[in-house]
């Protein structure tokens, strides 16, 4: 069964970046896809991007290209999302999870979820 | 600004039998597979529903979903108190390139 961990919190400040990691255990990790979702306080949630562990490469919304950087380690079993520029409303609850994709590259399902990683952007 | 919409909120009594709608586009659940997912408070997302209506082994079948057109449906039939959360519908958007996530529906057991 695959077990998905991630960082604590941080608490940044406005124009500094941020790094959340994702430690996968159980299956074979060259084999996933991850996926980072966020959810801002009282909010929905909202899609930023994924990686092809196995290629990586990674792909991400619109509205975070240029800002987000999307990695993976095999080594460490470990995806990394790096945010930068911060805002305020980048505060929010950050979650990975597996991605199954069809093999047109379309999402199909997320499953399962790591715990979630608190950013806090505040001067 | 979410591509799918959900109801707000949707209640019922223990043991009575709750819908969430979700309305999309051509783009999204018309053309594209759906899924669902249950947020209890304070907690991850959590998959319920996958390829619109089926359900991983350890979801009861108290929880079904459907589609028709560019809608989706999720069922909650024998609603109990621990059933009450945030849930939420999903889909790959092909005009956008990205998954979108509906904008979540409280089920509250009244």
């Amino acid at each position: 069964q695959v077990q998905l961990v991630q960082s604590g919190a941080e608490v940044k400040k406005p124009g500094s970046s941020v790094e959340v990691s994702c430690t996968a255990s159980g299956g074979t990790f060259s084999a996933y896809t991850i996926t980072w979702v966020r959810q801002a306080p009282g909010q929905g949630l909202e899609w930023l991007g994924r990686i092809i562990v196995i290629f990586g490469t990674a792909d991400y919304a619109q509205k975070f290209r240029g800002r987000a950087m999307i990695t993976a380690d095999e080594s460490t079993r470990t995806v990394h999302l790096q945010l930068t520029s911060l805002k305020s409303d980048d505060t929010a609850v950050y979650y990975c999870a597996r991605d199954y994709s069809a093999a047109d590259g379309m999402v199909r399902w997320f499953d399962p979820w790591g715990q979630g990683t608190l950013v806090a952007v505040s001067s | 600004q979410s591509v799918l919409t959900q109801p707000p909120s949707v209640s019922a009594a223990p043991g009575q039998k709750v819908t969430i709608s979700c309305s999309g586009s051509s783009s999204n659940i018309g053309n594209n597979y759906g899924s669902w997912y249950q947020q209890l408070p304070g907690t991850a997302p959590k998959l319920l529903i996958y390829d619109n209506n089926k359900r991983p082994s350890e979801i009861p079948d108290r929880f079904s979903g459907s589609k028709s057109g560019t809608s989706a449906t999720l069922a909650i039939t024998g609603l109990q108190t621990g059933d009450e959360a945030d849930y939420y519908c999903g889909a790959w958007d092909s005009s956008l390139s990205a998954f979108v996530f509906g904008t979540g529906t409280k089920v509250t057991v009244l």
